[in-house]
């Protein structure tokens, strides 16, 4: 089963608007990360905030991370159309003698212009 | 962006028919994964890597087996292709397991008829 799942599903919002995503997990983490992926692509990575850390900005990126309540949220400030996307948390949890990447189901992003 | 080629990039195929999907890298990194896509469920881990000959299940690995003879390829076979298999597959790749992050190829979508 999914370790991460975000929330909400789906996301509608006008240009210049915030986007809040939010992402729950399920076991004690490592770090957790989170990607864009824009249709027919890969997945690119975003930021990634170690268990030690409760927030991390990068350009108009916001992550907090709170491990008592095992939850993170991304925040993408004076969003724009190009942000249109589908977002995912992965968290590392361990398995073994690794750390396993799990990713949540996503939050796809529309963004009007 | 990371060296990764993913081969074929489509896939139309029978059930019943095996099936490579090959990764391919040139950045020297240690750890490979394979992961599925579906609607509703995100990515999900099929098999890891953590070295030459060194691999391990993941979370839907039933009907998949992966082998690794060298570094830098990393092939997914589909022993008997079933319908339930069709979806897009992705390789991934980090450095380590810890708390670097992950470098996606472009995917392969498989149709299994």
């Amino acid at each position: 089963s999914q370790q991460g799942e975000e929330d909400p599903q789906a996301l509608s919002i006008q240009e210049g608007e915030n986007a809040t995503m939010n992402c729950s997990y399920k076991t004690s983490i490592n770090n957790l990360q989170w990607y864009r992926q824009n249709s027919g692509r890969g997945l690119v990575h975003l930021i990634l905030i170690r268990s030690n850390e409760r927030e991390k900005h990068s350009g108009r990126l916001r992550v907090t991370l709170d491990t008592s309540k095992k939850s993170s949220s991304l925040l993408i400030t004076a969003s724009r159309a190009a942000d249109t996307a589908s977002y995912f948390c992965a968290t590392r949890h361990a398995s073994g003698g690794s750390y396993i990447p799990t990713f949540g189901r996503g939050t796809s992003l529309i963004v009007h212009p | 962006d990371a060296g990764i080629t993913q081969s074929p990039r489509h896939k139309v195929t029978e059930t019943g028919t095996p099936v490579t999907l090959r990764c391919h890298q040139t950045e020297n990194h240690r750890y490979m994964y394979w992961y599925r896509q579906d609607p509703g469920h995100g990515l999900r881990l099929i098999h890891y890597s953590y070295g030459v000959k060194d691999t391990d299940k993941g979370e839907v690995s039933d009907g998949y087996s992966v082998s690794r003879s060298k570094t830098e390829d990393f092939l997914l076979t589909l022993e008997s292709a079933t319908s339930s298999q069709t979806s897009v597959y992705f390789c991934a790749i980090s450095a380590s397991s810890t708390n670097e992050k992950l470098f996606f190829g472009s995917g392969t979508q498989l149709s299994v008829l």
